[in-house]
């Protein structure tokens, strides 16, 4: 176990909606990341938050979005669904800013399926 | 551009075998960090191993080793005498250093190897 929870485990939508998927770090960790696995793209970097504030964006589509809130939990906005978001969504914790001083813990993801 | 190949996409042995796994980078930094994550078939990622581009020492963790060799960009996984519960597709990823002595934090993953573990 990783310490990082991600809520739900399993989603099933249909197009055109709109979800939000949720993290909350590991105790203490300041930075949580956000990941998109999918079988044709792999793994991609979506967006990066540290203490409540964007740090670094990646792949990230414009009608996807992210907040971290005063309490560190995370959570990922997905809007108007398309077939093609359907994927496993990552979120991982950091103490830290990124790589240069520590280590990504991930979550046990949420899988998105987009009917 | 940086980029993580892992050209193995699946491999298949008899358990008790010793297995490698290749990852080849690319980065345009003289500083960044490797990485190895494990993803079971249940799906979540698991931490192997850290490792800083200035550190070029081999490491060792139980029946795990890891060979860094800058000179071929590599970072190549070794499982010795495997078992079953090693099957799981392996992701090595790499982060960058920005050029300002900052972070860039993200992950770039390769494809990932498949292995499975045959009794």
């Amino acid at each position: 176990d990783s310490g990082v929870t991600q809520t739900p485990k399993h989603l099933i939508t249909a197009t055109g909606q709109r979800v939000t998927l949720r993290c909350s770090p590991r105790s203490g960790d300041l930075s949580v990341y956000w990941y998109q696995q999918s079988l044709d793209q792999g793994l991609q970097f979506l967006i990066q938050y540290y203490n409540g504030e964007e740090r670094a964006k990646g792949n990230i589509l414009e009608r996807f979005s992210a907040q971290q809130f005063p309490d560190l939990h995370s959570e990922l906005n997905l809007s108007s669904l398309e077939l093609g978001d359907s994927a496993l969504y990552f979120c991982a914790s950091s103490a830290g800013l990124g790589a240069s001083t520590d280590t990504q813990y991930f979550g046990p993801g949420t899988r998105l399926t987009v009917l | 551009a940086q980029k993580v190949t892992q050209a193995q996409t699946e491999i298949s042995v008899v358990e008790k075998e010793d297995v490698t796994l290749d990852c080849v980078y690319e980065t345009r930094d003289t500083t960044y960090y490797l990485f190895w994550y494990k993803q079971p078939p249940s799906g979540e990622l698991v931490f192997l191993i850290r490792r800083n581009s200035f550190d070029e020492q081999n490491e060792i963790s139980g029946r795990y080793s890891w060979n860094f060799q800058k000179s071929t960009s590599s970072f190549n996984f070794t499982i010795t005498a495997s078992q079953v519960v090693d099957s799981a597709v392996y992701f090595c990823a790499l982060s960058e250093a920005l050029y300002d002595g900052g972070s860039q934090g993200n992950l770039i993953f390769g494809k990932g190897t498949k292995l499975s573990v045959k009794p």
